[in-house]
């Protein structure tokens, strides 16, 4: 079975913290995500990644940045945390076609 | 660009009820579509997908058939149990120029009562 991990499943940070959320899958999948989720949104893409080192912007990425060093691991970063930043993560891999997704950190920013 | 609407919840029911759970889309090309399930305090998983027009996905007792001609997958299931209830996804992933990203619909929340 695909595994997703996330580093966290809870935090709780105060404004202008910097955060890392770490995302770790065990398929050797080419593809890896990050997602937040709103209620009423869905799921917005944060970023994503085709390949180790490369990453492009998806549909919110302002206040957002990504790592990826190892195939199997990509990170989310946010350099200085706000309160809109208060939210559901979810970070995703696949090959070509389903997305697997991990469970999820739950960040809140005071 | 891409879009899903599916009917905002939350959806009740009692169980062994009827559900439906209406989704429409919008897409360039000849998208695949999925539905996605998130019990409470998991992930999303996959639920079931169909990848060409009149394809019809199924699994769990759930199903969705691919309409091209009203551009919608909705989902449904003839009997519910408390067990369903979970936040149901709609969502599209477009032809190759999109390359492998998912569009989300708002989510549908579905509550089964005993």
């Amino acid at each position: 079975d695909v595994k997703v991990t996330q580093s966290s499943r809870y935090l709780v940070k105060r404004t202008g913290e910097k955060v890392f959320l770490e995302c770790v899958q065990d398929m050797d999948h080419e593809n890896m995500f990050w997602y937040r989720q709103d209620p009423g949104l869905g799921l917005r893409l944060i970023y994503f990644s085709y390949d180790v080192k490369m990453k492009e912007k998806g549909d919110i990425p302002e206040g957002y940045s990504v790592s990826r060093e190892k195939k199997e691991r990509f990170s989310l970063i946010l350099e200085s945390t706000s309160t809109n930043q208060t939210s559901m993560y979810l970070c995703a891999s696949s090959l070509w076609g389903e997305q697997f997704f991990g469970p999820g950190t739950r960040l809140t920013v005071l | 660009g891409n879009s899903v609407t599916q009917m905002e919840g939350p959806v009740t029911l009692s169980e062994e009820a009827f559900l439906t759970i209406n989704c429409t889309y919008t897409a360039t090309g000849y998208p695949s579509l999925f539905w996605y399930v998130q019990y409470p305090g998991e992930g999303l998983q996959l639920l079931l997908k169909a990848t060409k027009a009149d394809d019809k996905g199924s699994n769990k007792g759930f199903e969705a058939t691919y309409r091209k001609e009203t551009t919608s997958f909705h989902l449904e299931k003839g009997s519910v149990q408390v067990s369903d209830s979970a936040v149901y996804f709609c969502a599209l992933r477009g032809g190759k120029a999109a390359g492998n990203k998912l569009t989300f619909g708002g989510g549908t929340r579905v509550l089964v009562k005993p």
